[in-house]
This record gives C-alpha cells, sequence and structure tokens, in this order.
C-alpha cells in the first residue's frame, strides 16, 4: 500500500471548517483514499473514501487533487465532538487488503 | 445502525493464562478483522476471516494467536499463552464481502486486554 504522510496536529474553532491534508505521492491507479478516525482509543470510525473524483457524505468532503498524489478531508462545521485522530489510509478497494494505520493527525477542535 | 459488539470491556489475565476475545460482527458482513493498538502506538492489523477461513495475517498473528468462528454469529480471537507485551487494546471489524458491497469495514469499541 502507498505511504501516506499527515501533519501530526491542528486546531479549529467549533463551527468553523476543519480541512486536513494528505500526502499519498505513491499511489497507484487502482488505490483508494480512505479516511477514518479514532475519538479517545475508541474503534476507529470510517468516514468517507474515494477514488478520483470528490465525494460527499453526511459526514464530510473528500477533495482528491487531479493528480491524486494529495487529498483534503474537509469537516464543514467541526464540533468539539469531532475531537479525535484522522487517519489518511490508501487500500486497494475489493480486495482483502488490510488497512494500515498510520500516526494520522489529532485534530482538536476548541470551543 | 447496525454494530459491532465485542466482550468483555476490559479483561485482567495472568502472563501464562490464555484469553479468549469475543465479538459479534455485523449480521450480514462475511468479512471478520482484528487489530489490536497498544497504549500510545498505532492500529495494528492482525488478522482477516473469511469464509471459515484465515484470508490474511500479519507478522504478529503467530503460533499463539487463533480466531475462530464457533457459531453463526461470534468471531473469536484465542491468545494461548499471554505475554506482558500483549496488553493492548483489541478491536474486532466486519466488512461486507470486498468487491461485491460497501467496502469500508466497522469497528467494535475494544476490548482492554491487561496481562500482569
Amino acid at each position: 500500500d502507498a505511504k501516506t504522510t499527515q501533519p501530526p496536529s491542528m486546531d479549529c474553532a467549533e463551527g468553523r471548517a476543519a480541512n486536513l491534508p494528505c500526502n499519498h505521492s505513491t499511489i497507484s491507479g487502482n488505490e483508494y483514499v480512505y479516511w477514518y478516525r479514532q475519538i479517545h482509543s475508541q474503534g476507529p470510525q470510517y468516514i468517507i473514501h474515494g477514488l478520483k473524483n470528490n465525494e460527499t457524505n453526511e459526514m464530510a468532503s473528500l477533495i482528491i487533487t487531479e493528480d491524486r498524489k494529495s487529498s483534503t478531508l474537509i469537516l464543514p462545521h467541526a464540533t468539539l465532538r469531532d475531537t479525535a485522530v484522522y487517519y489518511c489510509i490508501v487500500s486497494l478497494s475489493g480486495s482483502a487488503r488490510q488497512l494500515t494505520f498510520g500516526s494520522g493527525t489529532q485534530l482538536t477542535v476548541l470551543p | 445502525e447496525p454494530e459491532v459488539t465485542q466482550t468483555p470491556s476490559h479483561q485482567v489475565t495472568q502472563m501464562g493464562q490464555e484469553v479468549i476475545l469475543r465479538c459479534v460482527p455485523i449480521s450480514n458482513h462475511l468479512y471478520f478483522y482484528w487489530y489490536r493498538q497498544i497504549l500510545g502506538q498505532k492500529v495494528e492489523f492482525l488478522v482477516s476471516f473469511y469464509n471459515n477461513e484465515i484470508s490474511e495475517k500479519s507478522e504478529i498473528f503467530d503460533d499463539q494467536f487463533s480466531v475462530e468462528r464457533p457459531d453463526g454469529s461470534n468471531f473469536t480471537l484465542k491468545i494461548r499463552s499471554t505475554k506482558l507485551e500483549d496488553s493492548a487494546m483489541y478491536f474486532c471489524a466486519s466488512s461486507e464481502v470486498p468487491g461485491q458491497g460497501r467496502p469500508e469495514a466497522f469497528f467494535g469499541q475494544g476490548t482492554r486486554l491487561t496481562v500482569v
């Protein structure tokens, strides 16, 4: 699986958009970008995934650059409950590949 | 929303003892996983299980570990002779069959294993 690089920590004001970047310059053509988060040692929670088009669901938006070497997870209106470690993971979809968690980005939403 | 449930939430065991961690995956899921997270470290893949056999396993998943689906609902992780370094949070996860349904894995809340 391609390696990902994320900033170790970020702060965001409550109610503002949180933009979490991820670099994955060695991603291959059939690898997806997945985002999970982990709130205080709870089980990781799936957020969103995409291949090359931008994606949006009820939790977040995912913007993938045209060259697919980086992406940004956007939480449009961050709340205190969004404080968590966010993991960007590159993985094949449609195969029995395990998820490789890195160190992620600790997002702290400030009141 | 359906969820993966794990029991117990916390298990304390003496070194050398056997432990069984239990999980009830989401009912229509057919792929099951165990991950672990040592305190302060990354979440690490242990094993995936499909069609009553191990699909993939990591280097961590050595002979002291085994997995089983003893009935139609439970999925278990057995550690035969626990060591101090097995102390960690163990997460069970399940998903639909990759390539045939939603690809994301759903994780349980974990079992904190403490070996003393």
